[in-house]
């Protein structure tokens, strides 16, 4: 019973061009979301995080958006790099305690 | 600053064996966290210790799995006995506190189990 779905394992993308990746959840509570990065034979590192009374943030060349109401958030890229090519999941958590819940992870190829 | 530092970074052994992750948190970071990385099921977490103490380790699988925090800048990961079905990645992350505040993640150790 995955709380946290990323229903695209994979996603291929020129350089330059746009990146999108897509993550939903079924828990009404959790009113923090977080993206992190994974590079092979390392750990994930944390890359930004919305909470719920926004429904946008921005850091450079990624913006987080999140629709509460469709239980839904995406991570944008713009413009992708061949440096961005990770993996990247997406996490959630609830304010009254509990742990981040990780989504299954989607793996992004930029083409240069 | 170090990050959160865990060793080794590969192990191999065979089933039946005693395996024991290190795992040293970020200075000052109250949070550790126990995460176990597969093919199947993703990024889990085992287990989470705040101030030391455990606070959920409903993630553990079995009785085979145990997780101890001696001290704040010190914990362990043991899997006694280790079977085939074992074989991960496990990363320790640690956290200033929670909720709200992002894990920071070691790299991991790469375990097989023969």
């Amino acid at each position: 019973d995955q709380q946290v779905k990323q229903n695209s394992p994979s996603l291929s993308v020129q350089e330059g061009r746009i990146s999108i990746l897509n993550c939903d959840y079924t828990n009404s509570m959790f009113d923090y979301f977080l993206w992190y990065k994974k590079y092979p034979a390392e750990g994930p590192t944390f890359l930004i995080s919305i909470s719920s009374i926004k429904d946008k943030n921005e850091d450079g060349r990624f913006t987080v958006f999140l629709n509460k109401s469709a239980k839904h958030l995406s991570l944008h890229i713009v413009p992708s790099q061949p440096g961005d090519s990770a993996v990247y999941f997406c996490a959630a958590s609830a304010s009254f305690g509990q742990n981040f819940v990780f989504g299954p992870g989607t793996r992004l190829s930029v083409l240069p | 600053d170090a990050g959160v530092i865990q060793s080794p970074r590969h192990e191999v052994t065979e089933m039946g064996q005693e395996v024991t992750l290190r795992c040293k948190p970020i200075s000052g970071h109250d949070y550790l966290f126990w995460y176990r990385q597969t093919m199947m099921r993703g990024l889990e977490l085992l287990i989470y210790f705040n101030n030391n103490v455990p606070i959920d380790d409903s993630g553990m699988p079995e009785d085979r799995f145990s997780a101890k925090m001696p001290n704040a800048s010190f914990s362990t990961l043991k899997i006694q006995p280790s079977e085939p079905r074992d074989s991960a990645v496990y990363f320790c992350a640690s956290s200033p506190g929670i909720p709200n505040q992002p894990q920071h993640f070691g790299d991991g150790t790469r375990l097989s189990i023969l």
